[in-house]
């Protein structure tokens, strides 16, 4: 079994500064790891994942994670952030099944981003 | 592509009552994932569908609980004798799965949020 763990469960950020929301997973299998943003009132998307390879992969608008097996952790990042990024993050894990990934998600709890002007 | 759509988007009911919930998922998909999302928490997986195969349910799906996928296209999922601490949002998410492809993406319709009086 897996579990994922968000260590904030809100983060308050001013306008133009950077942010991490961390993330820490455990699990006795391999792992891909998502990151899925939900905006209020808007359904749960995909921000970015890690299936293989580089181990730091990133978003269209900005964001970044970094695979870290040693620590089990898969930490978001933005170096500024916007008022349009407030929402709701959620870090998410999968097993590895012959190398494919697999549609259920073993979720965490949730950050709440709020993006102060 | 119109998303996955879900009715209701709220539902209101007293305990005891039966209700069922509606997931339309994006048309060429062939798997269908419920999941329930508490307050304070992240989402949880409940069961999923290939085509109209039930292929995995989840412990917390009671026996009260039943989800059905007729003819592998839209999905219901009935709670029976409902309970207060069935109030949560459920969530539907399709994806398109291809033999031997690496990778499966997940669209999350907005939810129904039902709440047990």
């Amino acid at each position: 079994a897996q579990s994922v763990t968000q260590l904030d469960s809100q983060v308050p950020v001013f306008e133009e500064a950077p942010v991490e929301l961390r993330c820490n997973y455990s699990s006795s299998v391999s792992v891909y790891l998502f990151w899925y943003v939900q905006y209020p009132n808007q359904g749960l998307q995909l921000l970015l994942k890690y299936l293989s390879g580089s181990t730091l992969v990133e978003s269209i608008n900005g964001f970044e994670a970094e695979f870290n097996k040693s620590q089990t952790s898969f930490h978001l990042r933005k170096p500024s952030v916007h008022i349009s990024d407030t929402a709701e993050y959620f870090c998410a894990v999968t097993r590895t099944a012959g190398g494919t990934s697999y549609g259920k998600l073993t979720f965490g709890q949730g950050t709440i981003l709020t993006v102060h002007p | 592509d119109t998303g996955v759509s879900q009715n209701p988007r709220h539902k209101i009911t007293k305990r005891g009552q039966n209700v069922t919930f509606r997931c339309d998922p994006i048309s060429e998909h062939n798997r269908l994932y419920w999941y329930r999302q508490t307050l304070g928490q992240g989402p949880e997986f409940l069961t999923y569908f290939q085509n109209e195969a039930q292929l995995e349910k989840s412990r917390l799906l009671s026996d009260r609980f039943s989800a059905e996928r007729p003819k592998g296209s839209f999905s219901t999922l009935e709670i029976q004798r409902t309970e207060q601490g069935d109030s949560a949002m459920y969530l539907c998410a399709s994806s398109l799965k291809r033999p031997g492809g690496a990778d499966e993406k997940l669209f999350f319709g907005s939810g129904t949020q039902l709440s047990v009086l």
